[in-house]
């Protein structure tokens, strides 16, 4: 079957550090992944995806990277801020429309 | 993008009963998807509702359990169905916008339920 999953349930940053938040997923198949934030209380808001035919992409201050060898995929947050604060999800589809959500980490910011 | 709008954004529900949830989308699209969102976890799909067909149905969830129409391109309600403490969770309703380089989901706020 097709999942997502993710390496660490939380990640604690200092401000003004970079983030790095890891996946990796069992289905070669999917088309696409996408990384979603969700802050308290609200739905996913896409931040960046990237397609399986790519390794890298690149953002404002975000960049995703996918490694198809080792079925790996992160998010690098340049310069953390405190409003980064949230859980963020990795997620994958395929041609079809269903797609499927990682376990989600939880980011904390220092000041 | 699209805005989506959820009612109601919270409930608190006894056990046994039902309740439908809206969702109201500030354009047309083809497919709304419901997820379910159980605490501290990840998102599930429950279903993709087109207008104009039978919702599709993930493993795990049936159309008894979660009934769900699709009146038009703009709106679509889930059903929870003899509620138990164990559906306790946030139900979010979603589409798709093929704008993009891949099919970014926008999301309405969520419904959060509680079932006592």
């Amino acid at each position: 079957g097709e999942s997502v999953g993710l390496h660490l349930p939380t990640l604690s940053v200092q401000e003004g550090d970079n983030s790095i938040i890891n996946c990796a997923y069992s289905n070669s198949a999917s088309d696409y992944f996408i990384w979603y934030k969700q802050e308290s209380g609200k739905g996913p808001q896409f931040i960046i995806d990237i397609r399986s035919n790519m390794d890298k992409r690149q953002g404002q201050r975000v960049t995703v990277l996918l490694n198809k060898t080792v079925k790996h995929l992160s998010l690098q947050i340049a310069a953390t801020q405190p409003g980064d604060s949230a859980v963020y999800f990795c997620a994958g589809g395929t041609g079809g429309f269903k797609t499927i959500f990682g376990a989600g980490t939880r980011l904390f910011v220092k000041a | 993008s699209a805005v989506i709008s959820q009612k109601p954004s919270r409930d608190i529900c006894q056990r046994g009963t039902s309740l439908t949830i809206q969702c109201q989308v500030d354009s047309q699209v083809t497919m709304m998807f419901w997820y379910r969102q159980q605490p501290g976890q990840s998102l599930t799909l429950i279903a993709t509702a087109n207008q104009g067909s039978e919702a599709t149905y993930e493993s795990g969830f049936v159309i008894d359990k979660f009934p769900i129409s699709r009146p038009n391109l703009t709106f679509s309600t889930l059903t929870v169905s003899n509620m138990s403490p164990e559906d306790s969770s946030i139900y979010l309703c979603s589409v798709e916008d093929h704008g993009g380089v891949t099919g970014e989901l926008f999301f309405g706020e969520g419904s959060r339920l509680t079932v006592l």
